[in-house]
């Protein structure tokens, strides 16, 4: 069974530095979808980025990009120049390729900005 | 933009009783999906459905049924209410991408439920 594990559960950033969340999973799928959602406070779920397994080049998205190890199976989350707005809770998924694609989620990490 | 919509953002109900969460989205997705989300433990799939009157059990589908009889409604019945239910419900959609390929999982607001 696959797993998606988040080992921050917190995290903390000054406005307009650079912040880095974690995630790596269990997989022993190749073809496989990566995500990673923010829930601000309001509670409603946003798509952030997603990435293709059988992509190498890292999925960008604004100031939002991933560092995918495929064969590391991590799946690392970089915001740039860091928001006020960006303070939420952010999920990493992992998306299977049958039962209907379902998500895996991790744990969560809670990001928040310092003005 | 897609739209998922869920029928309360909070409800208080008492143990023992037949609580429904209702779901609809408006963009024609054909898969529906139903998550628990606790602190610490993430979004757990309960029930998902990929097609009208067709559903499939999640990781957690204990003490929960679901309804599909339209494509744009999702309905999850808790039959008999308990305190250990006590959660945030979000419901969320998808279509067919690239290939007929699940597309991106889209989410409603969630319904905070509370069991006394």
């Amino acid at each position: 069974a696959q797993t998606v594990t988040q080992s921050q559960p917190e995290m903390s950033v000054q406005e307009a530095e650079t912040v880095t969340l974690s995630c790596t999973y269990d997989t022993s799928e190749s073809d496989y979808y990566l995500f990673w959602y923010k829930q601000p406070p309001s509670r409603q779920m946003i798509l952030v980025i997603r990435q293709e397994a059988y992509k190498q080049q890292n999925a960008t998205e604004n100031r939002f990009s991933v560092n995918f190890q495929k064969a590391a199976k991590s799946f690392s989350l970089k915001i740039s120049d860091s928001q006020l707005g960006d303070a939420a809770m952010y999920f990493c998924a992992y998306r299977t390729y049958n039962q209907g694609g379902k998500l895996i989620f991790g744990q969560g990490t809670e990001l928040s900005v310092k003005p | 933009d897609v739209k998922v919509t869920q029928s309360s953002r909070y409800l208080v109900k008492r143990t023992g009783e037949k609580v429904f969460l209702e779901c609809v989205q408006d963009m024609d997705h054909e898969n529906m999906f139903w998550y628990r989300q606790d602190p610490g433990l993430g979004l757990r799939l309960i029930y998902f459905s990929y097609d009208v009157k067709m559903k499939e059990k999640g990781d957690i589908p204990e003490g929960y049924s679901v309804s599909r009889e339209k494509k744009e409604r999702f309905s999850l019945i808790l039959e008999s209410a308990s305190t250990n239910q006590t959660s945030m419900y979000l419901c969320a959609s998808s279509g067919l991408g690239l290939a007929g390929r699940t597309d991106t999982q889209y989410f409603g607001p969630g319904t905070r439920l509370t069991v006394l």
